[in-house]
């Protein structure tokens, strides 16, 4: 059964901070996604990783995937309030078909 | 339409009823996924179309659960004898096929009382 850990769970942190959020998965994974959500919201997709190596960005946030590893990492990078979100990643298992395997999510706060 | 729409967007039921969640995917798309999705937590899978058919029904919890796409297009899940462990969101995301990015729409929030 795969599994997908993120950590941290919450996250707290100044603006014009740094930080890196990291989501471990357990099995083969031919494909890693990064989604925000924001309160009372759906998900809105951030980042496809569909091979190892894979290195994403838009604008302040940039996602990595390193498939030997099981690691993913989203990096924020001179964080604004805007951010202020719960981060989920996903795995899709290379037998499983279609479906997507989440984390639990990592609730960011960015304080002013 | 321009995303994916889920209604209804509340629903309150009483424990032993039946409930009928719809979901309208984006226009072409003939991937379409049930999740829930419970309180802090991340979606967990229900249920897979590709087109009208369920590809993956591996995630239903049980025979309670049922999900319909008779025409590749709408959707419907049907929850009978509902239980208080039901209560979630449950998301539809709607996608162009297989392995492409999922496009959620808002859920519909479930509470059975």
């Amino acid at each position: 059964e795969l599994k997908v850990e993120q950590n941290p769970l919450f996250l707290s942190m100044q603006e014009g901070k740094n930080y890196t959020i990291y989501c471990n998965y357990s099995t083969t994974s031919d494909r890693l996604y990064w989604y925000r959500q924001d309160p009372g919201k759906s998900l809105e997709s951030l980042f496809v990783l569909l091979s190892n190596g894979a290195v994403k960005q838009e604008g302040r946030l940039m996602a990595s995937l390193d498939t030997k590893a099981r690691l993913s990492t989203l990096h924020i990078t001179a964080a604004v309030h805007d951010l202020s979100a719960t981060y989920f990643c996903a795995v899709g298992e290379e037998t499983s078909g279609s479906r997507l395997t989440f984390g639990e999510g990592t609730q960011l706060t960015v304080n002013p | 339409g321009a995303g994916v729409s889920q209604t209804p967007s509340n629903k309150v039921t009483e424990k032993g009823k039946y409930v009928e969640l719809r979901c309208d995917p984006i226009s072409g798309h003939t991937a379409l996924y049930w999740y829930r999705q419970s309180l802090g937590q991340g979606p967990e899978f229900l249920i897979y179309f590709q087109g009208t058919g369920a590809a993956d029904d591996s995630g239903l919890p049980n025979d309670r659960f049922f999900a319909v796409r008779p025409e590749g297009s709408v959707s419907t899940l049907k929850i009978q004898r509902t239980e208080r462990g039901d209560s979630a969101v449950y998301l539809c995301a709607s996608s162009w096929g297989p392995n492409e990015k999922l496009f959620f729409g808002s859920g519909t929030q479930l509470s059975v009382l």
